[in-house]
């Protein structure tokens, strides 16, 4: 299990630059979630993939936010014209669609990456 | 009114203390439950599941009331490697779609 993966790190740009992250789950998990998270809030759900297919996405996901997961395998996540207040960690997980039902097995229902921080200046 | 709520602290308690957390969730829908733990710059990692029954891990004891519609988390004997910040998981299902969201965390410092 090489868990899941991010790239990069950590990112700092200029305001109204275009920044890409890539997110590499768990092989054999075929649900994709991306999260942002920012200094003493939860995380909050942007979008989720199943597969690569796109079922949901948050309406904080706005129109300079796009995410992709063309093979069902990684995914990215793009902003464009990065704004001051886009500055967060962005955090990508993974899941079984089963995992984190009610059983005693304790799936955690979402594994996450070390996340790709953003600041944008 | 936020789907998922908690306290936000920061607890601030010495070694040794037992310490709970609550958090209350809208959708009565909700199926399943989780504390996360996320120490300073990492990722969340699953600290425990809360199941119906409620359970116990060690130090930590989760429990469910559905009526309430809030989870608590008990830790008890409290250690300086306990300070984190502890969110709060609500998962449910609708159509065929799934959903999961955190709280905004509880800050808990344990001092010596």
């Amino acid at each position: 299990d090489t868990g899941v993966s991010q790239d990069p790190r950590h990112k700092i740009t200029k305001r109204g630059q275009n920044v890409t992250f890539r997110c590499d789950p768990i092989s054999e998990h075929n649900r994709l979630y991306w999260y942002r998270q920012t200094l003493g809030q939860g995380p909050e759900f942007l979008t989720y993939f199943q597969n690569e297919a796109q079922l949901e996405k948050s309406r904080l996901l706005s129109d300079r936010f796009s995410a992709e997961r063309p093979k069902g395998s990684f995914s990215t996540l793009e902003i464009q014209r990065t704004e001051q207040g886009d500055s967060a960690m962005y955090l990508c997980a993974s899941s079984l669609p089963q995992d984190g039902g009610d059983t005693k097995e304790g799936k955690p229902p979402l594994h996450f990456g070390n996340g790709t921080r953003l600041t944008v200046t | 009114r936020k789907e998922v709520e908690q306290d936000p602290g920061p607890f601030n308690v010495p070694e040794g203390a037992t310490v709970a957390f609550n958090c209350t969730y809208s959708n009565s829908a909700s199926q399943s439950f989780f504390w996360y733990r996320q120490d300073c710059r990492k990722e969340p990692k699953l600290l425990m599941s809360v199941y119906s029954s409620g359970n116990e891990d060690g130090r930590f004891t989760a429990q469910l009331n559905r009526a309430s519609q809030y989870i608590s988390l008990l830790i008890r004997d409290s250690k300086l490697s306990d300070s984190a910040t502890y969110l709060c998981v609500v998962k449910f299902w609708y159509s065929s779609a799934s959903k999961i969201i955190f709280g905004s965390g509880t800050r808990l410092s344990i001092r010596p």
